[in-house]
This record gives C-alpha cells, sequence and structure tokens, in this order.
C-alpha cells in the first residue's frame, strides 16, 4: 500500500459534464501530482502542486483543473468531458518538490465518459 | 527529445526464464533512469533506479543495465516467476524536469 487515497475508483459520466477527483497524499508528503494514463498514450503528467502551490504544469487540458488544499489534500476538475477524456487518472505523492522525487502512486481513478 | 521509448509492448516469458525490457531516449541530459512496476488495479511503484554514473545496479532479481553512449538503458528480471506478471514501464529525467514515462511493457510469465 503506497499509502495515497484517490476516491471515487470508478466514474462512469456523460459528455459535457463535470466531475471532481480526489486524492490524499501519503502522509508528510508535501507534493501532489496529476497523471493521466491511456492505453496508447502511457503516463502523461499533468500539473503538480507543492504545500498548496502550483509548482509545474504538464499536459493539461484548460477543461481541467486542479488545487492542492491546505490539508495537503488534492482535487481534479475536470469539465465539458470528451470521450477521449476517458482513462485512468492517478494521483502520486512525494515528499519534496522536485519532480523528478520519487512518486508514490495511489490506485487511480477509471473515468468513463459515455 | 522529450521521448522514452520502450520495447517490447509486451512480453511472455517462461518461468524462470530471463525477462528483458528496452529502453532507449534522445536526450542526452537525462540523468535519473527509474523503472515501474504496475499490477493490474493499482498504481505504478518504483521498482528500482539508476543514474549514468554507473553502468548497471541490481536489486535481488532485477537488475538494469546502461549504455550512455548507446542512449539504452533495460530491465532484466532473472529466474522470473508468475508474481512479477505486471507492467513495467521506464522513466527519465534531469535536473528538476517532470518524469518521462515509456509507454510500459505488459509481462506475462507462464509456469
Amino acid at each position: 500500500d503506497s499509502g495515497v487515497t484517490q476516491t471515487p475508483k470508478h466514474l462512469i459520466t456523460a459528455t459535457g459534464q463535470r466531475v471532481t477527483l480526489r486524492c490524499s497524499p501519503r502522509s508528510g508528503d508535501l507534493s501532489v501530482y496529476w497523471y493521466q494514463q491511456s492505453l496508447d498514450q502511457g503516463l502523461q503528467f499533468l500539473i503538480q502542486y507543492y504545500n498548496g502551490e502550483e509548482r509545474a504544469k504538464g499536459n493539461i487540458l484548460e477543461r481541467f483543473s486542479a488545487q492542492q488544499f491546505p490539508d495537503l489534500h488534492s482535487e481534479l476538475n475536470l469539465s465539458s468531458l470528451e470521450l477521449g477524456d476517458s482513462a485512468l487518472y492517478f494521483c502520486a505523492s512525494s515528499v519534496g518538490e522536485l519532480l523528478n522525487s520519487p512518486l508514490h502512486f495511489g490506485n487511480g481513478t477509471r473515468l468513463t465518459v459515455t | 527529445q522529450q521521448q522514452v521509448k520502450q520495447s517490447p509492448q509486451s512480453l511472455i516469458v517462461q518461468k524462470g526464464g530471463i525477462s528483458i525490457i528496452n529502453c532507449a531516449y534522445e536526450n542526452t541530459a537525462f540523468d535519473y533512469f527509474p523503472w515501474y512496476q504496475q499490477f493490474p488495479g493499482k498504481g505504478p511503484a518504483l521498482l528500482i533506479a539508476i543514474r549514468p554514473d554507473v553502468s548497471e545496479k541490481k536489486e535481488g532479481r532485477f537488475t538494469i543495465s546502461f549504455n550512455k553512449s548507446a542512449k539504452q538503458f533495460s530491465l532484466h528480471i532473472m529466474d522470473s516467476q508468475p508474481g512479477d506478471s505486471a507492467t513495467y514501464f521506464c522513466a527519465a529525467t534531469f535536473g528538476n524536469e517532470k518524469l518521462t514515462f515509456g509507454t510500459g511493457t505488459r509481462l506475462t510469465i507462464i509456469p
């Protein structure tokens, strides 16, 4: 068990809708990362937060946003959903703020957009 | 230049055999090469990592071989076991850059 908790495990929604994915990092970790995993594109980095502040952005669409709260949990908001947004969304955490810190991944949220 | 190319996409190995997964990169600035292991329904977990100052790193049955001149690195799993069946991702990074992951190799160990 990595110590990173993601909810919900599964999410099925319709195109055009908005969803929120939640992540609680490992105790003591200050950085939270969001990754998207699809069959054809592997693991794509979306965004990183460190101690409540955005630190780095990757291939995150404008329809997507995230935040990290004072208790260090993070939420990824996906809006105006499209079929192509169907994927596994992983949250990871690390102690430090460096992007290349060893990552501890949660078990992911499987999003299906119909 | 940020790509990491991983092969094969899938691999079937008999129990007790050697599993070999290869990765190649373009960016010569990369200086940290981790491998992640992912079981079905779980997130990836760090398995082993290497920096280019050594050509090989071994942890139990898992070995990373690194060839700086060829810009390639590989994961060898000795005495492969059914419990090693998983998807393996190589990755690379440098400085404070994000990890760039390979596309993954689905490994199946058959009895």
